[in-house]
């Protein structure tokens, strides 16, 4: 497997564009977290799936930012309007099961808003 | 909701050293996981552990449930360890990874 897979690694959009990251976990695992990493607040869990349904969303910051997971290899973070302050690195990571178990994570996707 | 705190925040060290990094978590979890993140960005797993001490390579990690405390150790380092260390934590109420801050680290030649 080639692990998990996230584009576009880089995305440079200006202020009020809509953004879209995408990633394509490891197959047969069961669980997908999407996760932000920022200089202020290091990496911070915004919304995980388990067998493509969304459990915990509770870290997602505002009503802008909204994921989904159409079926078990791919999943989608969009922020529509996109702001400066949600420049930031995405990732994505997949977990055969959530209770402990090794997570795998994506290259990133280093979002710049402008 | 767990916190995970680790310390050094930034460690400097020469090539050979002992290096030590600790992490402590607020609330009982499943497992600590240690990561690796290199200035390229992409984060790798080091190791996963829920009880006692693992071992790859120049890399331990050992971890004290009753302490709520788990280090992870560097022997011998090189600079190509240089790079950001994250300890996590899963479990303890919540699903997915709840992070430290990190420590970056430098071995310089």
């Amino acid at each position: 497997d080639a692990g998990v897979i996230q584009s576009p690694r880089h995305e440079v959009t200006e202020m009020g564009q809509e953004v879209t990251l995408r990633c394509k976990p490891i197959s047969g695992h069961d669980y997908l977290f999407w996760y932000r990493q920022t200089m202020m607040r290091g990496l911070e869990l915004l919304i995980y799936f388990n067998n493509n349904v969304p459990i915990d969303d509770s870290g997602m910051p505002e009503d802008r930012f909204s994921a989904k997971m159409p079926n078990a290899s791919f999943s989608t973070l969009k922020i529509q309007p996109s702001e400066p302050r949600d420049s930031a690195v995405y990732f994505c990571a997949s977990s055969p099961t959530s209770n402990g178990a090794e997570a795998f994570f994506g290259q990133g996707t280093r979002l710049t808003v402008v | 909701k767990n916190e995970v705190e680790q310390s050094p925040q930034n460690l400097t060290a020469q090539e050979g050293e002992f290096i030590t990094i600790n992490c402590s978590y607020s609330v009982g979890i499943s497992a600590l996981h240690w990561l690796q993140q290199h200035p390229g960005g992409g984060i790798v797993s080091l190791f996963m552990l829920s009880s006692g001490k693992k071992k790859h390579g120049r890399l331990i990690a050992t971890i004290n449930i009753q302490e709520k405390h788990s280090s992870l150790h560097i022997t011998a380092s090189h600079p190509r360890d240089s790079a950001v260390y994250i300890c996590a934590a899963s479990g303890g109420g919540a699903d997915g990874l709840t992070f430290g801050k990190g420590t970056h680290l430098i071995i310089q030649p």
